[in-house]
């Protein structure tokens, strides 16, 4: 079966770095999203890998090794609105999306 | 319109009763999407639309119906309402002629059955 892992909750401080990770056992790979999610709203789109190695764009960096089957989140200089679900999902060969169950990141003051 | 839409944001329906949730998009996108979303769960495809005139099952059809008679629209029905129904509708869509299908979500239903 297909299998997308994530750490269901994390917390962090204000200011400071959190990784959030994300493994996935999928039948092929097609690129990997990160999306956030704030409480009661739609998922919105973060990141996109589909080569390896580390995409950043601004405070949130993105990593990807296909080789072991890992991608991670990055957030930097973390602000009381990233407060958030972070959902990772996986693109199959059949070019269908897989879903992880999100991480719930609490940032305290 | 701008982006996607749902109606109607919430909805408490007795079990038994037939209800079809609706999507509308002013994006042009080919492919739509509806997903459920259950705490612990994730999202979880339900029924997709590579392009209008056709649909595919997803995860979790069962209980579930759409059609895809314009590129806009993408209604989803339930037929005959069960408690386990009892969810967050997400409709998404994107852009499959592009290099990567990102996905653009509505803003949500909450669907409370009875």
């Amino acid at each position: 079966g297909q299998n997308i892992d994530q750490p269901t909750e994390m917390t962090a401080t204000e200011g400071a770095i959190v990784q959030i990770n994300c493994t996935y056992q999928t039948s092929g790979f097609n690129g990997l999203f990160w999306y956030q999610q704030h409480a009661g709203e739609a998922p919105t789109f973060l990141s996109y890998n589909v080569l390896d190695g580390l995409e950043e764009k601004g405070r949130f960096s993105s990593f990807l090794s296909r080789s072991k089957g890992y991608s991670y989140l990055l957030l930097k200089e973390l602000q009381m609105k990233d407060s958030a679900s972070y959902l990772c999902a996986v693109i199959d060969s059949n070019y269908q999306l897989i879903w992880g169950a999100g991480t719930k990141l609490i940032i305290k003051p | 319109i701008a982006g996607i839409t749902q109606a109607p944001t919430s909805q408490i329906l007795a079990a038994g009763r037939r209800m079809t949730l609706r999507c509308t998009q002013d994006m042009r996108h080919n492919a739509m999407y509806w997903y459920r979303q259950d705490l612990g769960l994730g999202l979880r495809l339900i029924h997709y639309s590579n392009t209008a005139g056709t649909t595919g099952k997803g995860e979790v059809p069962d209980g579930y119906s759409v059609s895809r008679a314009n590129t806009d629209d993408f209604p989803l029905t339930l037929a005959s309402a069960v408690p386990s129904q009892t969810s967050v509708y997400f409709c998404a869509s994107s852009d499959e002629l592009a290099g990567y299908n990102e996905q653009f979500f509505g803003p949500g239903t909450r669907l409370t059955v009875l």
